[in-house]
């Protein structure tokens, strides 16, 4: 079946330094979204990407669609404390449901 | 933003016995609800398509049987986990896409942990 796979697993930054969480699938997506999971939270939409190529930006998060439509980027700068929890990518492809990747956790140290 | 009502948010029940699961749209009807678990510091697998007036869509290795879906109207799914053994613990937490449109973006419940003693 369909596999979404994230890197890194883990990501330990300082405030300030610079994040980035990648997303790989093994088809071809017909959409990707982001979704934020809080410690002890539930996901929270982030962004849909759509088009090959597609660029996205919300204030100091930037979000990449590789133009074979197979995978992903989330690019957060200047890391905040508020920043941190687990980033998952979910894949559409032909049907409704979302597959989620296996999600990157982030710790933000003050 | 849309809501989904998610109850209860734990619960501790005997080996044996049987959990029922609430997912509500509170704003918005929801003729799909998907179900996942979440394993700790894992990420979310989907058990299955909730779709309201009609069968449940189980994903592979889901046990039907063991996991049953109502979706009786156009805001409410439960799921009820049948005879719970304690490799049923776990977070549950249902998602609900406002449209009709495929790969609408998902509200989530605020999600079910389940103990298995």
């Amino acid at each position: 079946g369909q596999q979404v796979m994230q890197i890194p697993q883990y990501q330990h930054v300082q405030e300030g330094e610079d994040f980035t969480t990648y997303c790989n699938s093994s088809t071809t997506l017909s959409n990707i979204q982001w979704y934020k999971q809080r410690p002890g939270g539930h996901p929270v939409f982030l962004i849909q990407l759509v088009k090959s190529g597609e660029v996205k930006k919300q204030k100091r998060l930037t979000f990449q669609f590789g133009e074979a439509k197979k995978n992903s980027s989330l690019h957060i700068t200047a890391t905040q404390t508020t920043d941190v929890g687990t980033y998952f990518c979910a894949a559409g492809g032909a049907t409704n449901k979302l597959i989620f990747g296996t999600g990157t956790l982030l710790a933000v140290q003050p | 933003g849309a809501v989904v009502s998610q109850h209860p948010s734990w619960v501790i029940c005997k080996s044996g016995t049987s959990v029922k699961i609430e997912c509500r749209s509170l704003d918005f009807q929801a003729t799909t609800m998907f179900w996942y678990r979440q394993f700790p510091k894992q990420s979310l697998m989907l058990m299955a398509t909730s779709n309201e007036g009609s069968k449940a869509t189980y994903e592979q290795g889901v046990e039907k049987d063991k996991f049953l879906i109502n979706h009786a109207s156009l805001t409410l799914s439960t799921l009820t986990v049948t005879s719970a053994h304690p490799e049923d613990s776990s977070f549950y937490i249902c998602s609900a896409p406002v449209g009709a449109g495929r790969n609408e973006k998902l509200f989530f419940g605020s999600g079910t942990q389940l103990s298995v003693l």
